[in-house]
């Protein structure tokens, strides 16, 4: 069975511009989160989807957006990127919304603003 | 809100040995979820062990046990017989089933771990 699948694994963009990033979860979850690593700050909490509904959004501001498709894949856009915005992005599925399922993780997609 | 706090950016530990890795979290709920995540070179999360705060007995997997003190609100995770495969960053995450934050995991700043042949 395919795990989380995440495009590209690299991704070099200049300031100001506009970033995608897709995030196929495993089949048969519909819970999808995205997570950001940046260099000295740990993981943190960017968005949630469950079932085409944005559930719940980290402390981010709004240029930081996504979606979840009908097939529950999922883009996060990024616009107006900022140099801070260098990280790696971590996409995360589970079958269900709930603390007793595990969250699968993909590899990631490195962004780098230049 | 809740934080999670992992005092040792790094450590080293020789083949075959125990290490202990160590978590604290700070929350005002009572129901919750703990977790110690491995993310290798690879950069794929992997979940090592996971912990319901109802639960009283130590989550164990393998070579991989926790120790939970819910009044100390502290987590740690204890690795025997240490392995090179298990060189890799650990984070400890929590996760509140309830309330606006609902299943999001909140992660620590991890420990970065290294297994010595």
């Amino acid at each position: 069975e395919a795990g989380v699948t995440q495009s590209p694994t690299h991704l070099i963009k200049t300031r100001g511009q506009q970033a995608t990033l897709r995030c196929s979860p495993i089949s048969g979850h519909t819970s999808v989160y995205w997570y950001q690593q940046a260099l000295g700050l740990g993981l943190q909490f960017l968005l949630w989807y469950d079932e085409g509904e944005e559930r719940n959004r980290g402390n981010f501001p709004p240029r930081f957006s996504g979606r979840q498709f009908p097939n529950y894949s999922s883009e996060l856009n990024v616009n107006a990127l900022e140099l801070e915005d260098s990280a790696l992005y971590l996409c995360a599925s589970s079958p269900m919304a709930g603390g007793n399922t595990e969250a699968f993780f993909g590899q990631g997609t490195r962004l780098t603003v230049v | 809100a809740q934080t999670v706090t992992q005092s040792q950016p790094e450590m080293s530990v020789q083949e075959a040995e125990t290490v202990t890795l160590s978590c604290t979290y700070d929350t005002s709920e009572n129901n919750y979820y703990l977790f110690w995540y491995k993310q290798p070179p690879s950069r794929q999360m992997i979940l090592v062990i996971r912990q319901e705060a109802y639960k009283q007995q130590n989550a164990t997997e393998n070579r991989f046990s926790v120790n939970f003190q819910k009044a100390a609100k502290s987590f740690s995770l204890k690795i025997s017989d240490s392995q090179l495969g298990d060189t890799a960053m650990y984070f400890c995450a929590f996760m509140n089933p309830s309330g606006a934050g609902s299943y999001q995991l909140t992660f620590g700043k991890g420990t970065k771990l290294s297994v010595i042949p």
